[in-house]
């Protein structure tokens, strides 16, 4: 049971590069998100899939995008990097609807020049 | 989004002491509370949590307090370890969507002196 994983781990892109972050679980999990994770601050959600089949934006969606492949996988999209977009992204995934916790993936660090 | 704060940035404790970390929210509306640990380099990691029709949760060495009243959460580590470093982030639901999404704070991060 691995839980949450993430590909890359590491990613180094020029402005204007397009990238995609995989991210998957195997704990049968409803719920996925993405998070981008700046120096100092805390966790800021970018988008979520509250079940498969859906998708929608939370708190810092601007310049990206996602899709949930299927109950397992979502992936989130840089169609064209900018270097603000240089952070650390995590995904973490939960269980169902009712108030419990997420799961987070180890996290990729991208850096955007 | 909503705000959850935190009092301190950074706590340096002596290895063998307690450890108290603060997070203030502001959403009344909020009614389950997460403690998350991040290690260097590493996801988040669930500690414990929380819902609001309690006011004190007890996990291994660590317990969460709930003051509703002045929105304050805290998170208690007793007999502080060297491995319990790490930046602590509280979380929280104010049920604003539909899919539970979770608020996180800043952090605060733990250093143990040994």
């Amino acid at each position: 049971n691995a839980g949450v994983t993430q590909t890359p781990k590491f990613q180094v892109l020029k402005t204007g590069q397009s990238m995609t972050l995989q991210c998957a679980q195997d704990m049968n999990h409803n719920s996925m998100y993405w998070y981008r994770q700046d120096p100092g601050m805390g966790l800021r959600l970018i988008y979520y899939s509250a079940s498969e089949g859906t998708t929608d934006k939370g708190e810092v969606p601007n310049g990206y995008n996602v899709s949930r492949l299927n109950k397992r996988e979502f992936s989130l999209r840089l169609e064209s990097a900018a270097p603000s977009q240089t952070s650390v992204y995590f995904c973490a995934s939960r269980a169902g609807t009712i108030d419990n916790e997420q799961f987070f993936g180890p996290g990729t660090r991208l850096t955007v020049l | 989004g909503e705000s959850v704060g935190l009092h301190l940035p950074t706590l340096s404790v002596q290895e063998g002491d307690n450890s108290i970390i603060n997070c203030a929210y502001s959403n009344s509306a909020s009614d389950y509370f997460i403690w998350y640990k991040q290690e260097s380099g590493k996801g988040p990691q669930f500690i414990i949590d929380i819902r609001s029709n309690m006011d004190k949760r007890q996990g291994q060495r660590v317990t969460v307090l709930l003051n509703k009243t002045v929105k304050h959460l805290s998170l208690q580590i007793a007999a502080t370890q060297p491995g319990d470093s790490a930046v602590y982030f509280c979380a929280e639901n104010p049920h604003q969507t539909g899919a539970n999404n979770l608020f996180f704070g800043t952090g605060t991060r733990l250093t143990v002196i040994p």
